[in-house]
């Protein structure tokens, strides 16, 4: 019984491709999150929707399209690819948007590689 | 800007060791506080996590932190540490301002010498 579930695990793919992850959950939460997870490691967030809608866009290059057709579901489109997009994303969800005591639930992860 | 600070990057210690690793963060006003592990291939689980109360919180695994407000601290401590805790830790800092967004440290990695 996964809780939050990305395919695909690896993805592998050239230049300038176009390619879409997806996540689902099935814990009943409202919110939704995806995290780009460098190769130092450092985890930084890209998007987040409430209830389909969304309300966390960060600085991120506009050939990153997420699309969230349910409150379940948010998958992230990607334009175009460059070397500079590989990394791990994450896919997270919480109950409500993390301003109380909600924790994020993580997903197992997608490994992008760019060639 | 609001930030997460991780000081130390790579730890390792012995088995039975005691661990301490350090989180800072830079924002004023109210926070709510999170520390998160990732084990080897595997994806991120939270470890504890302090809203409000008592300012020492215990988690998963025998681990706790301590919420010092006015050092804008919240340390990860272990008495004794197994080879199993090998993994990369994350501190992760929510602004009430700010109440959607979770700011994550830059992760410590922690290797237990068996």
């Amino acid at each position: 019984d996964t809780a939050v579930s990305q395919t695909p695990k690896y993805l592998v793919t050239q230049m300038g491709n176009d390619k879409s992850i997806k996540c689902e959950q099935n814990l009943g939460h409202d919110t939704m999150y995806w995290y780009k997870q460098d190769s130092k490691k450092f985890l930084k967030i890209m998007f987040s929707y409430n209830n389909k809608e969304l309300i966390i866009n960060e600085t991120v290059p506009n050939r990153f399209s997420p699309k969230s057709p349910d409150k379940a579901h948010l998958n992230l489109h990607i334009n175009s690819l460059e070397l500079g997009d590989s990394a791990v994303y994450f896919c997270a969800s919480s109950l409500k948007p993390a301003g109380g005591p909600y924790e994020q639930y993580f997903g197992p992860g997608t490994r992008l590689t760019v060639t | 800007a609001q930030s997460v600070s991780q000081h130390n990057h790579h730890v390792i210690l012995s088995e039975a060791a005691s661990l301490e690793l350090g989180c800072n963060y830079s924002y004023g006003g109210t926070v709510n506080l999170f520390w998160y592990v990732q084990y080897p291939g595997q994806h991120l689980q939270l470890l504890l996590k302090y809203f409000s109360g008592d300012p020492l919180v215990k988690g998963i695994k025998g681990f706790e932190a301590e919420f010092i407000k006015s050092k804008f601290s919240f340390n990860l401590r272990k008495p004794s540490v197994q080879w199993s805790d090998t993994a990369e830790y994350f501190c992760a800092v929510n602004p009430y301002s700010s109440a959607s967004k979770i700011i994550f440290g830059s992760g410590t990695r922690l290797s237990i010498r068996p």
